[in-house]
């Protein structure tokens, strides 16, 4: 089973902040949060990953709460083609060729 | 550069058949995975390759499916006697060195009907 729960579905006007949480309260101290999306009808592509501190690059942020039971990804300026399926994940850097998939949010950007 | 690449990018095929699905990863990728994703699901882990070696098939579903790596390059999963619950999307994926990437890269994927 999935470490992580995402809500099934979200929306976001286009040119807004899309910010999509995800909860991992039993994370251990040595696992990851990893932020995946996948376009319909392509492969998943990475955007982030964090341990403790909040990560931000090109793609997006990554906010994660003091003691680690929750993250919240940002795409600040969110636009059409963000529109996909975001999967939140968590893993030991170690057996992280294993990750475990749930079933993500479907993230509908609205114009 | 060029990415991982899949073929064929669709495949059906009646039920007892076997089928062949390939990967080339990105050049230079020693680490390679397959995972495989149903319709609305997330993915499942199927294999992990470091290099020739795979290390881990614990995600293999049962003893039709198989999969090898050749050359430290080109990977083929292979699924004997298909069966209509295989039917799903086929996903490669590659990244540097394996465990200790924090980035996999994937491919389009194989979608497989069983029929």
């Amino acid at each position: 089973d999935a470490k992580t729960t995402q809500p099934p579905s979200m929306d976001c006007a286009e040119g807004r902040a899309a910010n999509l949480p995800c909860n991992h309260s039993t994370i251990s101290g040595n696992e990851y949060v990893y932020w995946y999306r996948q376009i319909h009808s392509q492969g998943p592509q990475y955007i982030i990953h964090g341990l403790k501190n909040n990560e931000t690059n090109e793609m997006a942020s990554l906010i994660i709460t003091e003691d680690r039971k929750s993250s919240t990804l940002i795409l600040p300026h969110a636009t059409l083609r963000d529109t996909a399926v975001y999967y939140c994940i968590v893993s030991f850097i170690y057996s992280n060729y294993q990750l475990i998939w749930g079933a993500g949010t479907k993230l509908i950007i609205k114009p | 550069g060029a990415g991982v690449s899949q073929s064929p990018s669709n495949k059906v095929t009646e039920k007892g058949k076997d089928v062949e699905l390939r990967c080339d990863p990105i050049s230079g990728h020693t680490a390679l995975y397959w995972y495989r994703q149903s319709l609305g699901q997330g993915l499942e882990f199927l294999i992990y390759f470091q290099g020739n070696s795979a290390p881990d098939k614990s995600g293999l579903p049962s003893d039709r499916f198989s999969a090898e790596r050749t050359g430290g390059s080109v990977s083929t999963l292979t699924i004997q006697r298909t069966q209509q619950e295989d039917s799903a999307v086929y996903l490669c994926a590659s990244s540097p060195s394996g465990t200790g990437d924090f980035e996999q890269y994937f491919g389009p994927g194989t979608r497989l009907t069983v029929t």
